[in-house]
């Protein structure tokens, strides 16, 4: 049970807009910000968002995130079959005085 | 570039010990926390261990605290991870990731090593 809550999986077709949601609490999306990472299987995770809807060089700005209190959510617009991956939500939780992780949402472009 | 290269994986038997290494170019290792997180097979991401610069301020996930410590050497640019009474429940990809300015991000990743606890 992950402290972060996701929806295991997601799916939309080329060119629609998918959201992704996290759902937390006071001690860690409503106190900290919430960073994203996308991972292709077998590869390693990458960072994908920060820092309020921050994206790392190289990410395309079809890469958005939003918060509202203790939730969060990734939206995807313009799906591409390149976007097939687990997605997950992070951030700092002040109670457990650490990183918490959402459980990851595999995505599928149909 | 920044290049994060993971070792010291394998397969140990319950209640072993284990130490993992990760060697870092491309940054200034001593300028950033570090952080180890896992992957079990076929389950998410879990975050482990955090350090940061100088040492003064470490934590755990309660699932391997007291069990696993981690350490950095800022002339030798590495992190490590010792574990010892290691259970199954430890086997996973362990992953070592730079921890980037912004709130707890880890903005580089490694490739990983795998640990299986296994008798």
């Amino acid at each position: 049970q992950s402290v972060l809550t996701q929806p295991p999986s997601a799916s939309g077709t080329p060119g629609q807009r998918v959201t992704i949601s996290c759902s937390g609490s006071t001690s860690n999306i409503g106190s900290h910000t919430v960073n994203w990472y996308q991972q292709v299987p077998g590869r390693a995770p990458k960072l994908l968002i920060y820092q309020n809807n921050q994206r790392p060089s190289g990410v395309p700005d079809r890469f958005s995130d939003s918060r509202s209190g203790t939730s969060a959510s990734l939206a995807i617009s313009g799906l591409q079959s390149e976007d097939e991956a687990d997605y997950y939500c992070a951030a700092w939780d002040d109670s457990l005085n650490g990183v918490v992780f959402g459980g990851g949402t595999k995505l599928t472009v149909l | 570039e920044v290049q994060i290269v993971e070792s010291g994986g394998g397969l140990v038997q319950p209640g072993g010990s284990l130490r993992l290494s990760c060697g870092i170019t491309g940054f200034t290792f001593r300028d950033y926390w570090m952080t180890w997180v896992r992957q079990a097979p076929g389950k998410g991401l879990e975050w482990v261990a955090i350090i940061n610069q100088d040492v003064t301020s470490i934590h755990y996930v309660d699932s391997v605290r007291g069990r696993f410590t981690i350490s950095r050497d800022n002339r030798k640019n590495s992190l490590y991870l010792q574990m010892n009474s290691l259970r199954a429940e430890d086997t996973a990809v362990y992953y070592c990731a730079k921890v980037g300015y912004f709130d707890y991000n880890f903005d580089y990743w490694g490739q990983g090593t795998l640990v299986t606890v296994s008798s």
